[in-house]
């Protein structure tokens, strides 16, 4: 099973400023044959399900606000929102599509600071 | 608008089983890979199942492989997930999804409490 591992835990950041979650995998989630990355990003606010930011590492969902981006390749990830904001507190995951099991990243708990 | 209702939860004592069910609507249902996601209280998030969109291939997690099982109605346009020799440990918000690996809807839940 491919694990993914994201850091940190947890994050204070100020609104207005850059807040940055990395998201390491086990093994390469990378598909060779199509140069695409099988690792998609979710935000879960408190009492709700979780909702698709990102696919494909960098793919912004419609709707998702700019100041979201998804970065890496291979096996190491990063979720950037450039500019926080106050609605922007959540946890946030990385999960895998490449291979069953889907595995999800344990959740980075991001906070204002 | 995509919807997923999760209906099926409850109370149910260790070694017991529990059906839960998915409706949805909202899109065309044979088109699209179908799953179930969840969440025990206060952690992270865990892939459960997932099901091809059509039917021919099923998936699971480690931890559930043997005692769940996955199905989908297309007639009926609900994807079901069986349960059988519960554990404590599987009690959880079980969230469907639509998408057996990329998820781009969730249903809200549906909550699961093993317990004696």
């Amino acid at each position: 099973d491919i694990v993914m591992t994201q850091s940190p835990d947890s994050l204070g950041v100020s609104v207005g400023e850059r807040a940055t979650i990395n998201c390491k995998a086990s093994q390469s989630v990378l598909y060779r044959s199509n140069n695409k990355n099988y690792l998609a990003w979710y935000q879960q606010k408190p009492g709700q399900p979780p909702k698709l930011l990102i696919s494909w590492a960098s793919t912004r969902e419609s709707g998702v606000p700019d100041r979201f981006s998804g970065s890496g390749s291979g096996t190491d990830f990063t979720l950037t929102i450039s500019s926080l904001q106050a609605e922007d507190v959540a946890v946030y995951y990385c999960q895998q599509y490449d291979s069953s099991p889907y595995t999800f990243g344990q959740g980075t708990k991001l906070e204002i600071k | 608008e995509v919807q997923l209702l999760e209906s099926g939860g409850g109370l149910v004592q260790p070694g017991g089983s529990l059906r839960l069910s998915c409706a949805a609507s909202g899109f065309t249902f044979s088109s699209y890979g179908m799953g179930w996601v969840r969440q025990a209280p206060g952690k992270g998030l865990e892939w459960v199942s997932g099901l091809s969109d059509s039917g021919d291939n099923t998936y699971y997690a480690d931890f559930v492989k043997g005692r769940f099982t996955i199905s989908r109605d297309t007639s009926k346009n609900t994807v079901y997930l069986q349960m059988n020799s519960l554990r404590a440990d599987d009690t959880a918000i079980y969230y469907c999804t639509r998408g057996d690996n990329l998820i781009d809807y969730w249903g809200q839940g549906t909550l699961v409490t093993v317990s004696s």
